[in-house]
């Protein structure tokens, strides 16, 4: 079975900071997608950044990077210059392509951002 | 673009009552996905349809949670009897395509059964 393991159940940075968020999954998948999904407190989840497995560069979306470690199935995700509308749980979400292709989220990692 | 809909946003019953929640998604998303969030949890699928047919039920409680999406846009999700550890926010979320395709979320139906 596919799991997703967030390690960090809360982090903080200063405002204007760089903070990096651990993600790391277990599959015997070589083709899967990985996802960083963005839930505000009351607010909808929304996908901050999408990589696919058979591309060897990392996946950026502005100040949102990550580092795709596929060997050993680590899946980080860089915020940079980080801003109080970035605090939020961050969830990282796995995705086989074959069969039923269901999303498999981690626990989640609540980030504090102090101004 | 109207994003996913969802009601109630707040429910709260007593143990061994029912309860129903309803879903409308972004029309034309053919996928349609109900997850549980437990507070301090990440979201856990329990059921996912393609058009009206469903995909993935493998961790739907059958015994007291049913689900269905009649005529492949709105689903609505029962759960009868409630029980205490049902208490969680229930996600209704829709995508374009099954594999890549991003997922949209709805705002959530939080359940607190006393």
């Amino acid at each position: 079975a596919q799991t997703v393991t967030q390690s960090q159940p809360e982090m903080s940075v200063q405002e204007a900071e760089t903070v990096t968020l651990s993600c790391t999954y277990d599959t015997s998948e070589s083709d899967y997608y990985l996802f960083w999904y963005k839930q505000p407190p009351s607010r909808q989840m929304i996908l901050v950044i999408r990589q696919e497995a058979y591309k060897q560069q990392n996946a950026t979306e502005n100040r949102f990077s990550v580092n795709f470690q596929k060997a050993a199935k680590s899946f980080s995700l860089k915020i940079s210059d980080s801003q109080l509308g970035d605090a939020a749980m961050y969830f990282c979400a796995y995705r086989v392509i074959q069969g039923a292709q269901k999303l498999v989220f981690g626990q989640g990692t609540r980030l504090t951002i102090n101004p | 673009e109207a994003g996913v809909a969802q009601s109630p946003r707040y429910k709260i019953i007593e143990k061994r009552q029912s309860v129903a929640f309803w879903c409308n998604p972004i029309s034309g998303h053919a996928t349609l996905y109900w997850y549980q969030q437990i507070l301090g949890q990440g979201p856990k699928l329990l059921i996912q349809f393609q058009n009206n047919g469903v995909v993935d039920d493998s961790q739907l409680p059958k015994d007291r949670f049913s689900a269905e999406r009649l005529k492949g846009v709105d689903s609505t999700l029962k759960i009868q009897p409630a029980k205490l550890e049902d208490s969680a926010v229930y996600l209704c979320a829709s995508s374009l395509e099954r594999a890549t395709g991003e997922l949209f979320f709805g705002e959530g139906s939080r359940l607190t059964v006393l």
